[in-house]
């Protein structure tokens, strides 16, 4: 099983519409999980971030589920300007900062 | 306040080269990471950081070397590029030692011919 995981996508749907995707990980000692979204060409910016079974911010919910190990990022309502690339990241769950890993992102694009 | 800021956005270099990728923040963080991306493969951690002084391998360090020059400065440096090293290359900053937030450059684009 890869470290972390994440379908590449990309998920197509319209305005409006409400999209999830997960992202698998495989070192359980993790506690702390981050959403960051990526435009074409920019560099990550922090979306959101999960420390216990999940996080809530406006139209995005990102949830966190220890037995299965996965993290999910709900957007409801979607807008154009969601298209981007969102990359999963776990941290390793103890002081080093030598095994964080990056999800290689699910592309997401929002048609009108 | 800038944030994190990366020299050069751009740069061709011919294999054998040699340059160096500048990274600054003002932003008064002790960690400090250099990253690059490739299709399909996400981010892969190169060096890092945790303070002043001192560096460390990431995932992918072959090939590359770092200097943490002061608490606002960490370059990367590649002595003699390779064509597999075309990469966009990000520095981030962070305020502890990768539990935490991170914070972007907007990245240097190297084409190694």
């Amino acid at each position: 099983r890869k470290e972390v995981e994440q379908d590449p996508g990309p998920f197509n749907v319209p305005e409006g519409a409400t999209v999830a995707f997960n992202c698998t990980y495989s070192n359980s000692a993790s506690q702390s999980f981050f959403w960051y979204r990526q435009d074409c060409r920019k560099e990550p910016k922090l979306l959101m971030s999960v420390y216990s079974s999940g996080n809530e911010d406006g139209r995005f919910t990102a949830q966190l589920n220890r037995a299965s190990q996965y993290i999910s990022l709900l957007i409801r309502d979607s807008k154009l300007s969601d298209s981007a690339t969102y990359l999963c990241v776990v941290p390793p769950g103890y002081s080093s900062a030598s095994k964080i890993i990056f999800g290689s992102g699910t592309r997401l694009s929002i048609r009108p | 306040n800038a944030g994190v800021t990366q020299t050069p956005k751009f740069q061709v270099l011919k294999t054998g080269q040699s340059m160096t990728l500048q990274c600054a923040q003002d932003m008064n963080h002790n960690s400090m990471y250099w990253y690059r991306q490739d299709p399909g493969m996400g981010l892969r951690l190169i060096y890092y950081s945790a303070s002043e002084g001192t560096t460390d391998k990431g995932e992918v360090p072959n090939g590359y070397n770092v200097s943490r020059l002061n608490k606002r400065e960490f370059s990367l440096r590649l002595e003699s590029a390779a064509p597999s090293q075309t990469s966009v290359y990000f520095c981030a900053t962070g305020t502890g030692q990768g539990g935490e937030t991170q914070y972007f450059g907007p990245g240097t684009r190297l084409l190694v011919l």
